[in-house]
């Protein structure tokens, strides 16, 4: 039941865009977005909630279709600072609210 | 200044020992979970609780114990029953203004020897 995220790895030039998806088998609640550095804790960047929204913070943006069950987040004009491994969290219809499951992360590789 | 404390950052333990991880939170908040992270396998949930004295198996729970006296406190036993307990672990809590944000510790590394 754990969502399933693409690609597994990036490697990106500054200045660049890349999209990550997730995609999970189980009708969706909600889905979240967290990014962690190296040996830190992951850090929330955004929920997106059933009704199809989408979503920004600064030069990251996300959607979700809740039709397809999938979301996707989009970092456009990407910075050093965005290097790290981005996890999707997701929270299904069929569970109790508030139990989030991860996918396995995304790592993303800025370079100058 | 809110927020969740892991104590110890890093912890040791022989083969065989049961061992407990710390986490305390002063935001407030009902819910609290603890995830293992092993290289390459994102954050597997191993148990999460919405109130005080009420908890919910996760994904992987086979090998751990929680409790939950206290809504600051949710401690996480890694029993001699789990099969490969070296991971890092860690504790986070449900908040935010939407009370849809997931919070974080630091995490734990606890490594068996």
């Amino acid at each position: 039941q754990q969502p399933v995220q693409s690609p597994q790895a990036v490697i990106l030039r500054e200045g660049e865009d890349a999209v990550i998806n997730c995609s999970s088998s189980k009708a969706l609640y909600s889905v979240h977005w967290y990014r962690q550095k190296h040996g830190e804790a992951p850090v929330f960047l955004m929920i997106l909630l059933k009704g199809g929204e989408q979503k920004g913070h600064d030069k990251i943006s996300a959607s979700f279709n809740e039709k397809k069950q999938q979301s996707s987040l989009y970092l456009t004009a990407s910075q050093l600072s965005y290097s790290g491994t981005y996890f999707c969290g997701t929270e299904s219809l069929k569970t109790s609210y508030d139990k989030v499951i991860f996918g396995p992360g995304t790592s993303l590789s800025v370079i100058p | 200044d809110g927020g969740i404390t892991q104590s110890p950052k890093y912890l040791f333990r022989k083969e065989g020992q049961n061992v407990t991880l710390s986490c305390e939170q002063n935001l407030n908040h009902d819910a609290m979970y603890w995830y293992r992270q092993d290289p390459g396998q994102g954050l597997r949930l191993i148990y999460y609780s919405q109130i005080v004295n009420d908890f919910q198996k996760g994904d992987i729970a086979e090998g751990y114990s929680v409790s939950r006296e206290k809504k600051e406190s949710f401690p996480l036993t890694v029993t001699s029953a789990q099969k490969n307990p070296t991971a890092f672990y860690l504790c986070a809590t449900l908040g935010g203004i939407s009370y849809n944000e997931q919070f974080f510790g630091p995490g734990t590394r606890l490594t068996v020897l």
